[in-house]
């Protein structure tokens, strides 16, 4: 069962406007969950996270929102830049015994137009 | 500088042969991972490591096996008995003892088997 979803396969959005792309999960033991941002054969590279007990989290120009009641959470980029053109993945993390151990969303194929 | 290398980067490998992928870090990360990623798909666990001489299965590790003699390394091995391994295999690490860290992740290596 995909516990992490990303539900939007691509998103295209102009330079200087707003990126939001969403993800959803389903595991209530979630309580860490990340953003990674990945270019073609290469590594996923971290972006920003947000812990449970926060419903918001910035860092420049990306914001992570949480809303846990409807175990949803966005990441917000503004002003969007061609640079950001890139697949972004959530990924959730489980406190306990499976501390540690990521799972990822199937991703979201962000093109920024100039 | 610090950081997670994974080798080769491209590797082929013929039918009903075993293949070690590397994966060494000199972050002094406790925890290490390996992932698969497939087209259209999200990074899928394969084992995690959380100490030296300790690893758990993740949600695909059928096929492959690992070992962890040394904190900085973690190598993978695709055996004959994964029936569908050609994919885009990536190493991450982690501080295991943090609540709320990232995990950073290597270069990856592609496998196709030919």
């Amino acid at each position: 069962d995909q516990q992490v979803k990303q539900n939007s396969p691509s998103l295209s959005v102009q330079e200087g406007r707003i990126s939001i792309l969403n993800c959803d999960y389903t595991n209530s033991m979630f309580d860490y969950f990340l953003w990674y941002k990945k270019y073609p054969a290469e590594g996923p590279t971290f972006l920003i996270s947000i812990s449970s007990i926060k419903d918001k989290n910035e860092d420049g120009r990306f914001t992570v929102f949480l809303n846990k009641s409807a175990k949803h959470l966005s990441l917000h980029i503004v002003p969007s830049q061609p640079g950001d053109s890139a697949v972004y993945f959530c990924a959730a993390r489980a406190g306990g015994t499976s501390y540690g151990k990521l799972t990822f969303g199937q991703g979201t194929i962000l093109t920024v137009h100039p | 500088d610090g950081g997670i290398t994974q080798s080769p980067k491209y590797l082929f490998r013929k039918e009903g042969q075993n293949v070690t992928l590397s994966c060494e870090q000199n972050l002094n990360h406790d925890a290490m991972y390996w992932y698969r990623q497939d087209p259209g798909q999200g990074l899928r666990l394969i084992y995690y490591s959380q100490i030296v001489n300790d690893f758990q299965k993740g949600d695909i590790a059928e096929g492959y096996s690992v070992s962890r003699e040394k904190k900085e390394s973690f190598p993978l091995t695709v055996t004959s008995a994964q029936k569908n391994p050609t994919a885009f295999y990536l190493c991450a690490s982690s501080i295991a003892v943090s609540a709320n860290t990232e995990a950073f992740f290597g270069q990856g290596t592609r496998l196709t088997v030919v």
